[in-house]
């Protein structure tokens, strides 16, 4: 019962390289999401995603790109990586069910992301 | 857009005694979602609680409740006989129940410390 899986768990980058965040569930949900944390505040919603093939901007998009090509699979890409990228990144997922009334977000274990 | 806001920082508590922590939304929507979620050392998001807006009886989670007061757009959550284990961060946080995605807005959290 894996749940969300997010690898790598840590990862050290320097400036201006790039890198592909991996996350994968296992509950069949529709609905999938990348958060990012920072030291000392509460998670902020970078990309989300309602079913394969389609994606949001969330609240702190830029310099991040998402795809969805599969229900299990929604890896976040980080291109010319900045330290303004150092982060804990949270990947989530939820099912939305027929009539509306959704699950809550399951969470993957986090990635700590320095950008150095 | 929706704000969720935890005015206290860090709360300290004494094994087997209760704590209150302070969370308000901001939100022009009637039909809503409310959780606790809490966030040990290990970093995993775990949800501890969740109340439905059109639900007027308040949550409760064996030893964690919640005063939900609708009008007031109050949501604390109260942890009664406190363990050690309960020694984490705790984010609020809000999800619409119409708007697309089921994304959540959180808090900036607080840390609650728990003294043997």
């Amino acid at each position: 019962n894996a749940g969300v899986t997010q690898t790598p768990k840590f990862r050290i980058l320097k400036i201006g390289q790039s890198m592909t965040l991996q996350c994968t569930q296992d509950m069949n949900h529709n609905y999938m999401y990348w958060y990012r944390q920072d030291p000392g505040m509460g998670l902020k919603l970078i990309y989300y995603s309602v079913g394969a093939g389609i994606t949001d901007k969330g609240e702190v998009p830029n310099g991040y790109n998402v795809s969805r090509s599969t229900t299990e699979d929604f890896p976040l890409r980080l291109e010319l990586a900045a330290p303004s990228q150092t982060s804990v990144y949270f990947c989530a997922s939820s099912y939305d069910r027929v009539w509306g009334r959704g699950t809550e977000a399951f969470f993957g274990q986090g990635t700590r992301l320095t950008v150095v | 857009a929706q704000t969720v806001t935890q005015s206290q920082p860090e709360m300290s508590v004494q094994e087997a005694e209760t704590v209150t922590l302070s969370c308000t939304y901001d939100t022009s929507e009637s039909d809503y979602y409310l959780f606790w979620y809490k966030q040990p050392p290990s970093r995993q998001m775990i949800l501890v609680i969740r109340q439905e807006a059109y639900k007027q009886q308040n949550a409760t989670e064996n030893r964690f409740s919640v005063n939900f007061q609708k009008a007031a757009k109050s949501f604390s959550l109260k942890i009664s006989d406190s363990q050690l284990g309960d020694a984490a961060m705790y984010f609020c946080a809000y999800r619409s129940g119409k708007a697309a995605g089921n994304k959540l807005t959180f808090g900036g959290g607080t840390r609650v410390l728990v003294k043997p």
